[in-house]
């Protein structure tokens, strides 16, 4: 069962434009979610996260928003930059480390 | 401080065998957690431990086993390979503080060819 879904599997941008990856949930008993970046051959590398009772998280360039009432998670990333190419996974949990995955979504950044 | 650690990192079987895997935590996190990733299949839940017993368990065959010893480090076995179970298989620890909302830091990964 996808309890989370990336729905774009891929998203190329430009330089210094903004990246937004969006995902979606299903289960209403999530309350925290996470974005993680991989790049290959290495694991995931922890992004940024946000908890249930918020609506937008921002560390630097990142800023995850989250829409409750539509399921939903977006990562905005501003400006992009050519380090950023790589495949970007959407986490949520309901409850300590039940944590479910989206499929990931492939960003590429153009010089 | 040193990250999660996965070994080995590359491995490759016939179908019917065994294999093991093995991952050490970041020093201090009680948690480990297993997750399989295939080609458009994102990451798959596997299981978690926390004070060496399965708290968390997905949707996964019998075939899939792990342990956790008293240091913390997990195992995870797979018997009776098949094709399909060629994947890169992905540690995880966290803290385990007996906060709800916990963060797990990954390790590289060990790459399975099954063939």
């Amino acid at each position: 069962d996808q309890q989370v879904k990336q729905n774009s599997p891929s998203l190329s941008v430009q330089e210094g434009r903004i990246s937004i990856l969006n995902c979606d949930y299903t289960n209403s008993m999530f309350d925290y979610f996470l974005w993680y970046k991989k790049y290959p051959a290495e694991g995931p590398t922890f992004l940024i996260s946000i908890s249930s009772i918020k609506d937008k998280n921002e560390d630097g360039r990142f800023t995850v928003f989250l829409n409750k009432s539509a399921k939903h998670l977006s990562l905005h990333i501003v400006p992009s930059q050519p380090g950023d190419s790589a495949v970007y996974f959407c986490a949520a949990s309901a409850r300590r480390n039940d944590m479910r995955f989206g499929a990931g979504t492939r960003l590429t950044v153009k010089p | 401080k040193a990250g999660v650690t996965q070994t080995p990192r590359y491995l490759i079987k016939t179908r019917g065998q065994q294999v093991t895997l093995s991952c050490s935590p970041i020093s201090g996190h009680r948690s480990v957690s297993w997750y399989q990733q295939t080609p458009g299949q994102g990451l798959q839940f596997l299981f978690e431990y926390f004070s060496e017993t399965q708290r968390n368990k997905g949707n996964f065959p019998g075939r899939f086993s792990g342990r956790q010893f008293s240091n913390s480090r997990s195992e995870m076995n797979v018997s009776t390979l098949e094709l399909g179970d060629s994947a890169l298989y992905l540690c995880a620890s966290s803290l385990a503080t007996g906060v709800v909302q916990e963060t797990q830091y990954f390790g590289p990964g060990t790459r399975l060819l099954v063939l």
